[in-house]
């Protein structure tokens, strides 16, 4: 069984650029999951989604969007990039089934984005 | 608000004894709570999960305590290896698991 993929590993953009990132979650799962991480400051939730819907969201600025498709393929997008958007971008994915029990999430590799 | 607070960013233990990391939480909704190992370069791959109405579970050489009273839980690993040599965050989700909160981490340093 697949896990979660994310793409592409590794990019460089320049400030002001916008950016997309792209997750495909682990088959039959139906919530994926985004997440900042950055030296000294663990984990940071964006947003998850669930049937094409955003049910959660984190405290980061307008210009951190995403999306999920039909297909439970999630894309989220970083628009007028800034330096301190250099991270590791996270995406997870779980079955959610609507009771946390059990309900693990599993990471991807990761997206290391760099802002020059 | 960091809901979910790792106080050690580091530790350093012999190989074979015992390394024990700590977690500890704020709302008292979270019910159910996750270790996650990370190497770098690599995403976080899971190790072990506890709900509130345990409190304790076991798999193989990784243990997770929960002490819902004192809202912190711990990891244990023993006996402990230099490729367990890591970053390890813990998660707590409530009861809706949409939705988990991470500390900032550990990083384990396993001596040989």
């Amino acid at each position: 069984k697949a896990g979660v993929t994310q793409t592409p590993r590794y990019l460089i953009k320049t400030r002001g650029q916008q950016v997309t990132l792209s997750c495909s979650p682990i088959s039959g799962h139906r919530s994926v999951s985004w997440y900042q991480q950055t030296p000294g400051q663990g984990l940071q939730f964006l947003f998850e989604y669930f049937s094409e819907t955003q049910r959660n969201k984190g405290n980061f600025p307008g210009r951190f969007s995403g999306r999920q498709f039909s297909n439970s393929r999630s894309e989220m997008n970083v628009s007028t990039l800034e330096l301190g958007d250099s991270a590791l971008y996270l995406c997870a994915s779980s079955l959610a089934t609507g009771s946390n029990s059990g309900n693990t999430i599993y990471f991807g590799e990761g997206s290391w984005l760099t802002v020059v | 608000d960091q809901q979910v607070k790792q106080n050690s960013p580091s530790l350093s233990v012999q190989e074979g004894r015992i390394s024990i990391l700590n977690c500890d939480y704020t709302n008292s909704m979270f019910d159910y709570f996750l270790w996650y190992k990370k190497y770098p370069a690599e995403g976080p791959t899971f190790l072990i999960s506890i709900s509130s109405i345990k409190d304790k579970n076991e798999d193989g050489r990784f243990t997770v305590f929960l002490n819902k009273s004192a809202k912190h839980l711990s990891l244990h690993i023993v006996p402990s290896q230099p490729g367990d040599s890591a970053v390890y965050f813990c998660a707590a989700s409530a009861q809706d698991g949409n939705q988990f909160y991470f500390g900032t981490g550990t990083s384990l340093t396993v001596i040989p």
